[in-house]
């Protein structure tokens, strides 16, 4: 099946700082999602993103179908931006079975 | 907005018991899914149905099985619970189609003792 890996594992930023996460699958998708899963386990739709660029606040992502990966930025991070960010990705149609990454556990100290 | 609910956000159950699991759905979506989330191992698919009762397996349905006997509601089944289903349950749901996004319920923490 399909892999896909997240960098990095873990993140400690201080407040104000801005970071990248990254999500690289190893075949093509036709869906990509980031999600933030909050400190009372809680995940949240931050973007569907299967190409392209959006942007939503001080959070913005990238997909690059061809080249297979996505890039997550967050500006100016704030402590609750604090969590573990998952890329998830989809191949296929109508049954939308996801393939998680394992997640990137961010950290953001006042 | 969409609303997935679960029944329980903390569940404790004795091994060998029957424990459902309920997924409640308000935006009349086709798809829905229960996952499991441990500890270094990232969230994993147990079953999936993409329409009222039909369900699949995903990729851990072992001591598991399901239930959809209407649109908005999907059941996750321990038959008999064992501590090594001590975990976060995650319920999710989605429209049909390739380009969807999927949206999560609050999630369960089931302790086995």
């Amino acid at each position: 099946g399909i892999q896909v890996e997240q960098s990095p594992p873990d993140l400690i930023l201080q407040e104000g700082a801005n970071s990248t996460l990254r999500c690289n699958f190893s075949d093509s998708v036709n869906n990509l999602q980031w999600f933030h899963q909050n400190p009372w386990g809680q995940l949240i739709n931050l973007f569907y993103i299967p190409s392209g660029t959006k942007q939503n606040g001080r959070l913005s992502a990238t997909t690059v179908a061809t080249e297979r990966y996505s890039l997550l930025y967050i500006s100016s991070s704030q402590t609750t931006d604090s969590g573990v960010y998952f890329c998830a990705v989809e191949r296929g149609t109508n049954a939308g079975k996801s393939t998680f990454g394992d997640g990137t556990t961010l950290t953001v100290k006042p | 907005d969409v609303k997935v609910t679960q029944s329980s956000r903390y569940l404790v159950k004795r091994t060998g018991e029957k424990v459902f699991l309920e997924c409640v759905q308000d935006m009349d979506h086709e798809n829905m899914f229960w996952y499991r989330q441990d500890p270094g191992l990232g969230l994993r698919l147990i079953y999936f149905s993409y329409d009222v009762k039909m369900k699949e397996k995903g990729d851990i349905p072992e001591g598991y099985s399901v239930s959809r006997e209407k649109k908005e509601r999907f059941s996750l089944i321990l038959e008999s619970a064992s501590t090594n289903q001590t975990s976060m349950y995650l319920c999710a749901s989605k429209l049909a189609g390739g380009r969807e996004t999927q949206y999560f319920g609050p999630g369960t923490r089931l302790l086995v003792l």
